[in-house]
């Protein structure tokens, strides 16, 4: 079965780190980018990040650079954000998500998503 | 950094034909954007509708199109169904593996 099945979510204190996976399965994952979009609580959704199929490029979000960071194992067909300094306005489910070219510098798009992995950043 | 407008609310009757439109905060949306288009409903994930501006995701209805429609990109529903009524998000790409969604429209079809 095709699908992405992210982990690692729960509550962490703020200035605290955690560190977010995603599985692959179904489908050769390192032909493909992938991406991290959360979505806070009751809004909307909001791009984090994402890498090139073999982490040749990446990209961040105004809202997390240089707190976050995208990296990939293709032996493991995993997908992980390590998140650092996290804040209240982090609280959010944080979805994986597939695109459908190679690279994260072609302008696709998002074809497969996970069913999310929610963060909750609170004292 | 750069702002994606949607209208944050919109109603339709079913049967009716619908617009809703994403936009920038300073510029023109154009195709070099790639704007797609995502429809969600409650607790569950984002669902591709129309990726570079107009092109159809597999099984998508074709009642669901995109266009560029003045400055902004455009999701039209014409014979909206009852299962339209959901949270509709168009994102555009920035260049430099940077994309931007927009807030969302909530559709209602009543």
């Amino acid at each position: 079965e095709v699908q992405l099945v992210e982990s690692g979510g729960g509550l962490v204190q703020p200035g605290r780190s955690l560190r977010l996976s995603c599985a692959a399965s179904g489908f050769t994952f390192d032909d493909y980018a992938m991406h991290w979009v959360r979505q806070a609580p009751g809004k909307g959704l909001e791009w984090v990040s994402g890498i090139d199929w073999n982490s040749g490029s990446t990209g961040y979000a105004d809202s997390v650079k240089g707190r976050f960071t995208i990296s990939r194992d293709n032996a493991k067909k995993s997908l992980f954000l390590q998140m650092n300094s996290l804040r209240a306005e982090d609280t959010a489910l944080y979805y994986c998500a597939k695109d459908i070219a190679a690279t994260i510098l072609g302008g696709w798009y998002f074809d497969l998503w996970g069913r999310g992995t929610l963060v909750t950043v609170s004292s | 950094q750069t702002v994606v407008t949607q209208e944050p609310s919109f109603s339709v009757s079913p049967g009716g034909t619908v617009t809703l439109t994403c936009g920038l905060s300073s510029g023109s949306v154009s195709s070099s954007h790639y704007p797609s288009w995502y429809q969600q409903t409650p607790g569950q994930a984002p669902r591709t509708l129309i990726y570079s501006t107009n092109t159809r995701s597999s099984g998508v209805p074709d009642r669901f199109s995109g266009s560029i429609f003045g400055n902004k990109a455009a999701l039209t529903i014409t014979g909206a169904q009852a299962d339209d009524d959901s949270d509709y998000y168009c994102v555009l790409y920035m260049g430099s593996g940077i994309w931007v969604f927009g807030g969302g429209t909530k559709l209602t079809v009543l």
